[in-house]
């Protein structure tokens, strides 16, 4: 079946422009989580989202940033004024919950660049 | 808060050499999963293999094993009979089994296999 799929692939962004960023989580997976993995780092968590659940903000750097999911399925994470410190690959993975199955399935990610 | 840490910024073997690579990990929870995670050039996130804590048998996957030392915090994989494909960036992951169950990485090793 269809994996995770982000959108765009690509974004340049001139700084103090707001960005969105798009997830389609896998069909039927109901925990969805954004990651930010800058130049040669480690992933960092940013959000999480489990049903209708009030979503887990705790790894959002700032304000600035924000994510809804629509209808329990596709999500986009948005950054209002980006500054260069933005620029990362951000990835979206998504999980079923509950019994054993917890591995998360990402996506291609967003290479995000702020000039 | 949990943190792993990846000692090997870069490694680099000959084909069909076996391989090591090291994490370690900081937690004061026992109930938690452990996951290495391959991601090549394309930038997809693939899972390589999961160990659960609870189990005191290393998992295995094919050439692809794990060295799980639960008192020492230590969770190696091991790479038997490398291939070319094996070149990729590694991660170290470390979830615990509760709450948003997040993933937690390490900093991540560059492998190369050469030909």
């Amino acid at each position: 079946g269809a994996g995770v799929s982000q959108s765009p692939s690509n974004k340049v962004t001139e700084k103090g422009k707001d960005v969105e960023l798009r997830c389609d989580p896998i069909s039927g997976h109901t925990a969805l989580y954004w990651y930010r993995q800058s130049l040669g780092q480690g992933l960092e968590f940013l959000i999480y989202f489990q049903g209708n659940s009030a979503p887990d903000k705790s790894g959002l750097p700032s304000d600035r940033f924000s994510a809804e999911r629509t209808g329990g399925s596709v999500s986009t994470l948005t950054i209002q004024r980006t500054q260069q410190e933005d620029s990362a690959v951000y990835l979206c993975a998504s999980s079923l919950t509950g019994g054993s199955r917890r591995e998360q399935y990402f996506g291609p990610g967003t290479r995000l660049t702020v000039t | 808060a949990q943190t792993v840490t990846q000692s090997q910024p870069e490694m680099s073997v000959q084909e069909a050499e076996t391989v090591t690579l090291s994490c370690t990990y900081d937690t004061s929870e026992n109930n938690y999963y452990l996951f290495w995670y391959k991601q090549p050039p394309s930038r997809q996130m693939i899972l390589v293999i999961r160990q659960e804590a609870y189990k005191q048998q290393n998992a295995t996957e094919n050439r692809f094993s794990v060295n799980f030392q639960k008192a020492a915090k230590s969770f190696s994989l091991k790479i038997s009979d490398s291939q070319l494909g094996d070149t990729a960036m590694y991660f170290c992951a470390f979830m615990i089994n509760q709450g948003a169950q997040k993933l937690v990485f390490g900093q991540g090793t560059r492998l190369t296999i050469n030909p």
